[in-house]
């Protein structure tokens, strides 16, 4: 099945930094799905981006599918954003989504 | 409804016992997934299910695990004979259809003493 690797696996960011966050997959996906693990433990979906560039507030994905990479950008973070990201493809002849270990991500005030 | 409803949230058990754990999916979705995650890492895949029928059972750990979704809404993970290596927060996802969006529910945090 397909592979997906995130990076960085831990990242500290003062308030108002931004960042990127990586996603490599081992194939070519039909869908790539990034999620926001609150610390409630809940998955939040951000974004449903197999390919292209998409924009919510302060936060934007873009997925490279040719290229099999997505990268997720946080601007002006704040405390609230700390969590753990997780993104998820599938593909390779299957439709079931496979997560990576995630990046977690705390913001300081 | 609303969202994907996991019941119960939270579940302490002695090894050995079953537990039974299940999920009410957001209403007219087709697809249904069971994952595990494990403190530090993420979900992981157990099984899926378009409608009643169960696609794929590749990720059930061994045959004390067991799913079932009879009549295509409400599904039920059975754990037989738990073991203190079962302990995990066991997610559910439904989607409108396989290679949609999923939308998962708060889990229920599973411990085994």
């Amino acid at each position: 099945g397909i592979q997906v690797e995130q990076s960085p696996p831990d990242l500290i960011l003062q308030e108002g930094a931004n960042s990127t966050l990586r996603c490599n997959f081992s194939d070519s996906v039909n869908n790539l799905q990034w999620f926001h693990q609150n610390p409630w433990g809940q998955l939040i979906n951000l974004f449903y981006i197999p390919s292209g560039t998409k924009q919510n507030g302060r936060l934007s994905a873009t997925t490279v599918a040719t290229e099999r990479y997505s990268l997720l950008y946080i601007s002006s973070s704040q405390t609230t954003d700390s969590g753990v990201y997780f993104c998820a493809a599938d593909g390779g002849g299957s439709y079931i989504p496979t997560f990576g270990r995630g990046t977690s991500l705390i913001v300081h005030p | 409804g609303a969202g994907v409803s996991q019941s119960p949230r939270y579940k302490v058990t002695k090894r050995g016992q079953d537990v039974a754990l299940r999920c009410d999916p957001i209403s007219g979705h087709v697809s249904l997934y069971w994952y595990r995650q494990a403190l530090g890492q993420g979900p992981e895949f157990l099984t899926y299910f378009n409608y009643e029928a169960q696609q794929d059972k590749s990720g059930l750990p061994n045959d004390r695990f067991s799913a079932e979704r009879p009549e295509g809404s409400i599904s039920t993970l059975t754990i037989q004979r738990t073991e203190q290596r079962d302990s995990a927060m066991y997610r559910c996802a439904s989607s409108v259809s396989s290679g949609n969006t999923i939308y998962f529910g708060e889990g229920s945090w599973l411990t085994v003493v």
